[in-house]
């Protein structure tokens, strides 16, 4: 599976649009971009995932930049409740491999 | 859909026995399950990978006599942790990928199952 690279930690103020980013400069042409979310001491949660083109629903949106090597997810409008550690995983959809995490991002919203 | 429950939710165990936590996909079959490990503040590391009706794989570094795996059905796995230790205090965390249908080869996650050996 290709790496992924995030900032370990964002703050996002409440009600405002949270945008995190990863980059996967490596990433093959037919791997996918996944994004999870584990809110302490839960099990990590399915957010969205993308190939190229972007993609939106009703936790999120992804945008995929045209050359793939970096995507960005966006959360509409923050709330406390996604405050969370943020996870960008790339690999080949019907591979079956169990998906790899890296370090995530840990957003913090705040009031 | 897509739900993947495991019992128990927390167990708290004397240091040298073993304790059992399952693993099942309610509403969906899994061939494939993995079994994850996270310490504190650290990511989740994976453990092996369990296939239904043969043995687990495992992650190097991992103690295949310390952490039997079952996956018996094509809705439950099993993870024992044999002997168990301070050190083994982590939480669990399963996943099944799904066999078929509009998900298939999805990973459904569980809510994760916290050890404290004492």
């Amino acid at each position: 599976d290709a790496k992924t690279t995030q900032p370990p930690s964002m703050d996002c103020a409440e009600g405002r649009a949270a945008n995190l980013p990863c980059n996967h400069s490596t990433i093959s042409g037919n791997e996918y971009v996944y994004w999870y979310r584990q809110i302490h001491s839960q099990g990590p949660q399915y957010i969205i995932h993308g190939l190229k083109n972007n993609e939106t629903n009703e936790m999120a949106s992804l945008i995929i930049t045209e050359d793939r090597k970096s995507s960005t997810l966006i959360l509409p409008h923050a709330t406390l409740r996604d405050t969370a550690v943020y996870y960008c995983i790339v690999r080949p959809r019907d591979a079956g491999n169990m998906l790899t995490f890296g370090g995530g991002t840990r957003l913090m919203v705040k009031p | 859909g897509a739900v993947v429950s495991q019992h128990p939710s927390w167990v708290i165990c004397k240091s040298g026995t073993s304790v059992k936590i399952e693993c099942r996909s309610l509403d969906f079959q899994a061939t494939t399950m993995f079994w994850y490990r996270q310490f504190p503040k650290q990511s989740l590391m994976l453990m092996a990978t369990s296939n239904e009706g043969s043995k687990a794989t495992y992650e190097q570094g991992v103690e295949k006599d310390k952490f039997l795996i079952n996956h018996a059905s094509l809705t439950l796995s099993t993870l024992t942790v044999t002997s168990a230790h301070p050190e083994d205090s982590s939480f669990y965390i399963c996943s099944a990928r799904s066999a078929s249908g509009s998900r298939k080869n999805e990973q459904f996650f569980g809510p994760g199952t916290r050890l404290t050996v004492l």
